[in-house]
């Protein structure tokens, strides 16, 4: 079964440093969406993409974080100088149509020290 | 507002049914979504409505009515590997796109 494949699985990294999460969508899909979950809280929006622009935000998607699809495959979330608060399991999911369920990556969890 | 409310934890006995409820108040309603997530890893699709009625898949059912923004998971003859939070989540329709919004999850307990 096709998946979404998301790298790295653990990244840790220091307070004000730049960090890119990576996500491989499956192939066929056109709709995009990155999701965090801060450890005991709930999965939460962050952004959604598609035809290579965004096509909607949370308040969460501040100035610090911005998407990219850099080539026909990835999909990656950068946050600029990331924070302690930053620090949670970050989630890429794509879907093939607007009305298709999502399917989710394993996440890649995000230690912000 | 956006709102999706579910119990915060469930137990049950290995073998019976559990019904865990949901209840939302959103905006640009565009159908209900269960997942489980077991702890550490990803959300995994369990089911879909996005009419009012019940949906049938294996052990697991659910069951919507818009009219009163509620929603339930049914799961049947429960087996340990069960135990796994399961999370609510309504897509909504703005702007001219969908996104999914989640309730903070159901921590279900298994026991023997």
């Amino acid at each position: 079964e096709p998946e979404v494949t998301q790298t790295p699985s653990h990244q840790v990294t220091q307070m004000g440093q730049e960090v890119i999460l990576r996500c491989v969508p499956i192939s066929n899909h056109l709709y995009f969406y990155w999701y965090r979950q801060i450890l005991g809280q709930k999965v939460e929006f962050l952004v959604s993409f598609y035809n290579n622009e965004i096509s909607e935000k949370s308040e969460i998607f501040d100035d610090q974080f911005s998407v990219e699809r850099p080539d026909g495959s990835n999909f990656t979330l950068k946050i600029r100088s990331t924070k302690l608060e930053d620090s949670a399991m970050y989630f890429c999911a794509s879907s093939e149509r607007q009305n298709y369920g999502y399917t989710f990556g394993s996440g890649t969890r995000l230690t912000v020290v | 507002g956006q709102n999706i409310d579910q119990p915060t934890e469930m137990t049950a006995t290995e073998g019976a049914i559990v019904q865990i409820n949901c209840t939302y108040q959103t905006s640009g309603f565009n159908g209900l979504f269960w997942y489980q997530q077991h702890a550490g890893e990803a959300p995994t699709f369990l089911s879909y409505n996005v009419l009012d009625g019940l949906e049938e898949k294996g052990r697991f059912s659910s069951f919507l009515s818009r009219s009163k923004g509620y929603s339930y998971l049914l799961l049947k003859e429960l087996q340990m590997k069960d135990s796994a939070s399961y999370l609510c989540a309504v897509r909504t329709f703005s702007g001219g796109y969908n996104k999914l919004i989640f309730g903070a999850g159901t921590r279900l307990a298994v026991h023997p």
